[in-house]
């Protein structure tokens, strides 16, 4: 079946800093890729997500790009906030209408 | 409009019992999901339903788990004579149709077996 592989955190970055958190991905055919984000105390929310190879996804600063050729999503931010902090998960959908999410990767950025 | 809903937020229990954990979708989705999350195994899929039925159960970790849905809508989740592994925070999504690949999640219940 489908999976997901993401960086294991937690991830620190001080405010403004580039972030960068990988996801590589096992499928067969022609999956959806999502990112879900979970801040602290509240349920999932899903951040962007992209259907086909090339797509970019993107959401409140934050790009991924469906990349067919590394089976790819990396997510990526140009400037980090505090309010950023919180735990994001690559998925990917199975063909079985589930998804199968990656282990999680925590982000702190530090004032 | 209001988004999943799910009850209670909290459940303790004891080693042993049954627990029922419900959601309710946003209207008018047709899809329902249950995954759990815990802290050895991640997000892990349960069972998935479309409509009343449900085409996947590929998830339910053992026969101790079951889920129905009724009138389209709302979901319970039972789990008889927990066990101490069930703990963990049980997640309900729904999706517009089992086309629609983007799922919505509530904010889940927490289950402690003590």
């Amino acid at each position: 079946g489908n999976s997901v592989t993401q960086m294991e955190g937690p991830v620190t970055l001080s405010e403004e800093a580039f972030l960068t958190i990988n996801c590589t991905y096992t499928a067969t055919g022609y999956p959806s890729l999502f990112w879900y984000v979970q801040y602290p105390g509240e349920g999932l929310q899903l951040l962007l997500k992209a259907t086909k190879a090339d797509d970019k996804g993107s959401n409140k600063g934050f790009e991924a790009t469906y990349r067919k050729e590394t089976t790819s999503f990396h997510l990526e931010k140009g400037s980090v906030q505090v309010s950023d902090s919180a735990v994001y998960f690559c998925a990917t959908d199975t063909g079985r209408r589930a998804l199968t999410f990656g282990s999680g990767t925590r982000l702190q950025v530090q004032p | 409009g209001a988004g999943v809903s799910q009850s209670p937020s909290n459940k303790v229990t004891e080693k042993g019992k049954d627990v029922e954990l419900r959601c309710d979708p946003i209207s008018g989705h047709t899809a329902l999901y249950w995954y759990r999350q815990s802290l050895g195994q991640g997000l892990e899929f349960l069972i998935y339903f479309q409509g009343n039925s449900a085409p996947d159960k590929s998830g339910l970790p053992s026969d101790r788990f079951s889920a129905e849905r009724t009138g389209g809508s709302v979901s319970t989740l039972t789990i008889q004579r927990t066990q101490q592994e069930d703990s963990a925070v049980y997640l309900c999504a729904s999706s517009l149709d089992w086309k629609t690949d983007t799922q919505y999640f509530g904010p889940g219940t927490r289950l402690t077996v003590l």
